[in-house]
């Protein structure tokens, strides 16, 4: 069965400091890979996405995320993180469904 | 374009009571699903559909069932509500197999 493993529950950084969120993801063939956002109260909306190609995607809003197949890994990056990038941080795998981790929430302390 | 609407937006449920949580997309979207968030566990599956008139079980889908019977709706009913059932419930549609999912702004249920 699909699996997707996020690291860290809750992560809170200072502006300015940089961000990496984990996520791993277990699946036997072919699987796209994507990073969804959700800001309080909201809804998901997608940060990045990849489905080939260069394993180091760039997303909105300045957030990256490199796709390393030998360790099953998708991790989420940030060089400068600002206030309003405070939200909860879903990783996300799909073949014929999409699969979730349980999420990280970002505290961005101004 | 309105993308995923999901009405109603709150609902209070009381044990027993049965609802439908209605689910509408205008971008013609083939596969559509719904979630349910609980705090902590992230997004669970539900039922999903890969197009009108085909619908499969999800991680979750115990106390709950789905119609297809066009290509725009994916309707969710809860036949006995149970408070196991207080949740956030997303619906989402998607173009294609495993492609980007959008989302609508939720359906914040709680069942006393």
């Amino acid at each position: 069965a699909q699996s997707v493993s996020q690291h860290n529950h809750h992560v809170i950084l200072s502006e300015a400091a940089s961000l990496e969120l984990g996520c791993n993801y277990s699946y036997g063939g072919t699987v796209n890979l994507f990073w969804y956002v959700q800001y309080p109260g909201q809804h998901l909306q997608l940060l990045l996405k990849y489905f080939s190609g260069d394993p180091l995607v760039k997303g909105i809003k300045g957030f990256e995320a490199e796709f390393i197949k030998s360790k099953f890994s998708f991790n989420l990056r940030k060089p400068s993180v600002q206030w309003s990038d405070t939200a909860e941080y879903f990783c996300a795998a799909g073949s014929y469904q999409l699969t979730f981790g349980k999420g990280t929430k970002l505290s961005v302390i101004p | 374009n309105a993308g995923v609407t999901q009405t109603p937006k709150f609902r209070i449920l009381k044990i027993g009571q049965s609802m439908t949580l209605q689910c509408t997309q205008d971008m013609n979207h083939n596969y559509m699903y719904w979630y349910r968030q609980d705090p902590g566990m992230g997004l669970k599956l539900i039922y999903y559909s890969v197009g009108a008139g085909i619908t499969d079980k999800g991680e979750v889908p115990n106390g709950y069932n789905v119609s297809r019977s066009t290509t725009e709706d994916f309707p969710l009913r809860l036949e006995l509500a149970a408070p196991s059932q207080t949740s956030v419930y997303f619906c989402a549609s998607s173009p294609g197999v495993g492609t980007e999912a959008f989302f609508g702004q939720g359906t914040r249920l709680t069942v006393v």
